[in-house]
């Protein structure tokens, strides 16, 4: 397995514009989660998902954020409309039950 | 509420000597503690995972306590390497049926020659 896929790695937009963000979790695994990361506030949860059902959302900022899960393959995080201070480096990790949760690469997203 | 404090912040040690980090938590219903390393610029990668039941487990040179009464872990490095230069972020799982992991806010360990 390729492990877990996000997709771009890197992303610049203006404040305003609408950004995707996708993920692949590890296929069998059961749980998505993504995250945020930023120098000041290290990683925050922002959502995650069990079996394509998402069961904590509070960690999502605002409305501007939102989160699917279609199916066991393929997950998006959506920004819009997106504002500076959304800038950071967003991963997305995959686990299965209790074992060891594996990380993507992670997309810098970078709003002017 | 649930929390994952971390210390020392940061950290900087010479190549060879070696080092323990901290973490206490306040996560309940606990399930396990998870240790990582974070490259710069990469996701994190799983060290040892621990289970209310272990007190100690080992990765070549790392070495992970848990304490489950007071609720402490510390994560020793032996020998350290210039590539042990990371952040290591200690990760609790609670119980409550979601695997859901509360994230500390790491440590960033710089090692010199």
């Amino acid at each position: 397995d390729a492990g877990v896929i996000q997709s771009p790695r890197h992303e610049v937009t203006e404040m305003g514009q609408e950004v995707t963000l996708r993920c692949k979790p590890i296929s069998g695994h059961n749980s998505l989660f993504w995250y945020r990361q930023t120098m000041m506030r290290g990683l925050e949860l922002l959502i995650y998902f069990n079996n394509n059902v998402p069961i904590d959302d509070s960690g999502m900022p605002e409305d501007r954020f939102s989160a699917k899960m279609p199916n066991a393959s393929f997950s998006t995080l959506k920004i819009q409309p997106s504002e500076p201070r959304d800038s950071a480096v967003y991963f997305c990790a995959s686990i299965l039950g209790q074992n060891e949760a594996f990380f993507g690469q992670g997309t810098r997203l970078t709003v002017v | 509420k649930n929390q994952v404090e971390q210390s020392p912040q940061s950290l900087i040690i010479l190549e060879g000597k070696n080092c323990t980090l901290q973490c206490n938590y306040t996560v309940s219903p606990f399930s396990n503690l998870r240790w990582y390393k974070q490259d710069t610029g990469r996701g994190p990668v799983s060290l040892t995972i621990m289970t209310f039941s272990e007190n100690t487990k080992s990765n070549g040179r790392y070495t992970a306590t848990l304490d489950a009464d007071t609720k402490q872990s510390s994560l020793h490095i032996t020998a350290s390497q210039l590539s042990d230069s990371a952040s290591y972020i200690c990760v609790v799982s609670d119980s409550g049926g979601y695997n859901k992991l509360i994230f500390g806010a790491g440590t960033r360990l710089a090692v010199h020659p």
